[in-house]
């Protein structure tokens, strides 16, 4: 049984877009809500994460919102690049043990 | 090393054979993980090393799989009797101690049980 639910499976947005993605959880334990960027042929990188006391955090053009009474978190993509084209994994945590969702595949066009 | 290395990065095998997969974690990291990713999946955790030993290995989907570490460094996921439902990515993980963040992947070793 999935922990976390992700959506969409998959998404094209014109570079200088906005690309966003959605994740739902249910355990209200978790304590620690990452994004990972995955290339192909490598392993997931790290890319933002978020802790529950926080509503939102940004590090250049990507953002999480965290709703922790829905239990959903997002991320969002601005000004969208080709060189942003990857799977895209959010996560939920406690302790050492992550669980992830099932991907997303964004394919940015030039 | 620089990052955690996984030997070897592709590997097919034929249906019942025994395999074993390497990971070498970044040096001075004390734990270490193994995960999962199949076809269209998220990342399933495996097992969780703390030093040699593993507190949590809750993840192993059967007793086929089985995995050690030794001298605190290398570990080795061994799968036997192989079955075509095992064909996945088998990431390896470390982090400088165990935690939710500060994970390193290495870039897995692809799995084809034909």
């Amino acid at each position: 049984q999935q922990q976390v639910k992700q959506s969409p499976q998959s998404l094209i947005v014109q570079k200088g877009g906005i690309s966003i993605i959605n994740c739902a959880y249910e355990n209200t334990a978790f304590d620690y809500f990452p994004w990972y960027q995955q290339f192909p042929g490598k392993g997931p990188a790290l890319l933002i994460a978020i802790r529950p006391d926080v509503s939102e955090k940004k590090e250049g053009r990507f953002t999480i919102s965290f709703n922790k009474s829905a239990k959903q978190f997002s991320l969002h993509i601005m000004d969208s690049q080709p060189g942003d084209s990857a799977t895209y994994f959010c996560a939920a945590s406690k302790d050492y043990k992550l669980s992830f969702g099932a991907g997303t595949t964004v394919t940015v066009r030039a | 090393g620089a990052g955690v290395s996984q030997s070897p990065s592709n590997k097919v095998t034929e249906k019942g054979k025994d395999v074993e997969l390497r990971c070498d974690p970044i040096s001075g990291h004390t734990a270490l993980y193994w995960y999962r990713q199949s076809l269209g999946q998220g990342l399933e955790f495996l097992i969780y090393f703390q030093g040699n030993s593993a507190p949590d290995k809750s993840g192993l989907p059967s007793d086929r799989f089985s995995a050690e570490r030794t001298g605190g460094s290398v570990s080795t996921l061994t799968i036997q009797r192989t079955q075509q439902e095992d064909s996945a990515v088998y990431l390896c993980a470390s982090s400088l101690r165990a935690s939710n963040y500060g994970y390193t992947f290495g870039s897995g070793t692809r799995l084809t049980v034909v």
